[in-house]
Formats: structure tokens, sequence, C-alpha cells
């Protein structure tokens, strides 16, 4: 079974721009989840999709934002990028998102010139 | 708040030791805990998790040691390889009103094996 897949793996991005991400979870899984990682933060809790719909959401601006297609796969979007908004974004999935392991994928690594 | 600790950054360890690594958790509700293994330029591998009605649990190589009454997660690894170097990360499963599950994530701790 194919695992997380997140595209595309590296972008360059100029401060201001927009950037989208997206995310294909492991077959059946319905639950998608995104985290930021930076080396400051660590790894921090973005938002929740389940049957397309937001579930759950960290503590980050509305610049941040995502959604969720009817076959479970998930883009992210951040718009006005900042310098800070460079980390590796990270996309896991699970069945049914509740007390249940979640699988990564390889992540996409945004770099904000 | 919600926090997971780790005590030590760093480790280092020679082929074929074991290895402990340490978390703490500040959530005495959470009751389902996971360690993941990140890989330099991967996204974090699952390795083993344990719910809160178990003290232990074994996997391949590696045990997870729970201790609820002082919040406090170890990841044990037997006989370290070459392959077992890289960052763990203890998570901490909390689940939001709508049912929602969302990871907690310690600092990370950075083992090396030195051959």
């Amino acid at each position: 079974k194919a695992g997380v897949t997140q595209t595309p793996r590296y972008l360059i991005k100029t401060r201001g721009q927009q950037v989208t991400l997206s995310c294909s979870p492991i077959s059946g899984h319905r639950s998608v989840s995104w985290y930021q990682q930076t080396p400051g933060q660590g790894l921090q809790f973005l938002f929740e999709y389940f049957s397309e719909t937001q579930r759950n959401k960290g503590n980050f601006p509305g610049r941040f934002s995502g959604r969720q297609f009817s076959n479970s796969r998930s883009e992210m979007n951040v718009s006005t990028l900042e310098l800070g908004d460079s980390a590796l974004y990270l996309c896991a999935s699970s069945f049914f998102g509740t007390q249940e392991t979640q699988y990564f994928g390889p992540g996409t690594r945004l770099l904000v010139l | 708040g919600e926090s997971v600790g780790l005590h030590l950054p760093t480790l280092s360890v020679q082929e074929g030791d074991n290895s402990i690594i340490n978390c703490a958790y500040s959530n005495s509700a959470s009751d389902y805990f996971i360690w993941y293994k990140q890989e330099s330029g991967k996204g974090p591998q699952f390795i083993i998790d344990i719910r809160s009605n178990m003290d232990k649990r074994q996997g391949q190589r590696v045990t997870v040691l729970l201790n609820k009454t002082v919040k406090h997660l170890s990841l044990q690894i037997a006989a370290t390889q070459p392959g077992d170097s890289a960052v763990y990360f203890c998570a901490e499963n909390i689940v939001g009103i709508q049912g929602a599950q969302k990871l907690v994530f310690g600092q990370g701790t950075r083992l090396t094996i030195n051959p």
C-alpha cells in the first residue's frame, strides 16, 4: 500500500507570495492532518480534516488555511508569505482521525526569501 | 497547558549498546502516546505506541514504558545499530471537542550511534 505522498517536495517563494501544498493520504484514510516543523518551534499542529470538514485547528494565523476533497486528498494554503513561514510542512493521515496512529508523508520543504 | 518535553536533546551510544530516550508529558487526561523516528530529509516514521491502560509495550528491539503517576514515557532501543541514528520524538495524542485528534510533540532527541 502506498504511503502518504506530498507535492511538491521543495518550494522557494518570496515574501508576500502565496503557496499551495498538496497531500494524498494512504488509501482508505479519511483523516488528514497538517503539521509545521521548524528548528525553533519543533513540530506544531496546523489543522485536521475529515470528510471535507475541518475539525481541529492549531494556533496559527488566518493566513494558513486548508481544505479536503471528496477523495480525501488535502491541500493547505499559506497566503502573504513571511520569512518565518520557512519550514517543513508535514501531512499525516489516519482512518478516522481519533485515537489512532497517524502516518506521515515526506513533507514539503518551503523556503521563503 | 499542552506540552510534551524531552529530558535530553542529544544522546550518543556505542553500536550494540542499549539506549533509553525519555519524555515527560503534561496532560494527565491523555491516553495515547506514540514514538516517531525522523531521519534526515524524511517525515516522522511510526515506531511504537502505547495506550494508558498499559505500562509497557514491546516491539522489535524497542520497548516503550509509560508511568502515568509521574507522566513519563521512555523508549528503549536494544542492541543499537547505525540505522538507529535519527531524531526521536514522543507525541501525545489529544482529542478535541469534535473527536478529532492532534499530536503534541516533544522537542526531539538526536540519537547518534558510534561504531
